[in-house]
């Protein structure tokens, strides 16, 4: 079974700072796809962003990248010129590309907390 | 506008009173799943569909039930609720597409059984 880890429950960075959150999984699966999902105070789910595991280029939706890095089952999330705005709870999710159950398996989750 | 819709939002009950939270989805998708989250857990999955009347067990199923029996709806059912079912419950839906299509959630159901 899929696992996926965040080990770092809280965070604060000043405002227009860069933060990066961290995320490992683990997966004897060599093509899946994984994701950052934001959820701010309203609770609603959000999508930051997607990677194939069979891209070897690091995904980027404007200020948000990712550092992939496949062997090591590594999936960081960077965020640049942080805002306000950007204070939620960030989870990391690993999807598997089977046929049959295509859950998220999502990890803990990492509460970010930007400062004006 | 595409969407996913929970109902009711917010709900507070007791326990073995039974209840029905609904989802209902208007993209015509065929893979729908219940989540429950709770605090150092993360989100876990209940229950999901495949399609209309294909159901299964996700990692957490004790305590629900879950019908389809039309494509866009896939209700979520506690026919005794308990206190440790107190939870925010999640309804998702996606395309069928070996685990490329993005999953979109909807705004979440908070459960309090006292």
């Amino acid at each position: 079974a899929q696992t996926v880890t965040q080990s770092q429950p809280e965070m604060s960075v000043q405002e227009a700072e860069t933060v990066t959150l961290s995320c490992t999984y683990d997966t004897s699966e060599s093509n899946y796809y994984l994701f950052w999902y934001k959820q701010p105070p309203s609770r609603q789910m959000i999508l930051v962003i997607r990677q194939e595991a069979y891209k070897q280029q690091n995904a980027t939706e404007n200020r948000f990248s990712v550092n992939f890095q496949k062997a090591a089952k590594s999936f960081s999330l960077k965020i640049s010129d942080s805002q306000l705005g950007d204070t939620a709870m960030y989870f990391c999710a690993f999807r598997s590309p089977n046929f049959g159950n295509e859950k998220l398996t999502f990890g803990t989750g990492t509460r970010l907390t930007i400062i004006p | 506008e595409a969407q996913v819709t929970q109902n009711p939002r917010y709900l507070i009950t007791v326990t073995g009173k039974k209840l029905t939270v609904t989802c209902s989805q208007n993209m015509n998708h065929e893979y729908m799943s219940w989540y429950r989250q709770d605090p150092g857990l993360g989100l876990r999955q209940i229950y999901y569909s495949m399609n209309v009347e294909v159901t299964d067990k996700g990692d957490v199923p004790e305590g629900y039930k879950v019908s389809r029996k039309e494509k866009r709806n896939f209700p979520l059912i506690l026919e005794s609720p308990s206190p440790n079912q107190t939870s925010l419950y999640f309804c998702a839906s996606s395309l069928r597409g070996q685990g490329r299509e993005t999953q979109y959630f909807g705004p979440g159901t908070r459960l309090l059984v006292l």
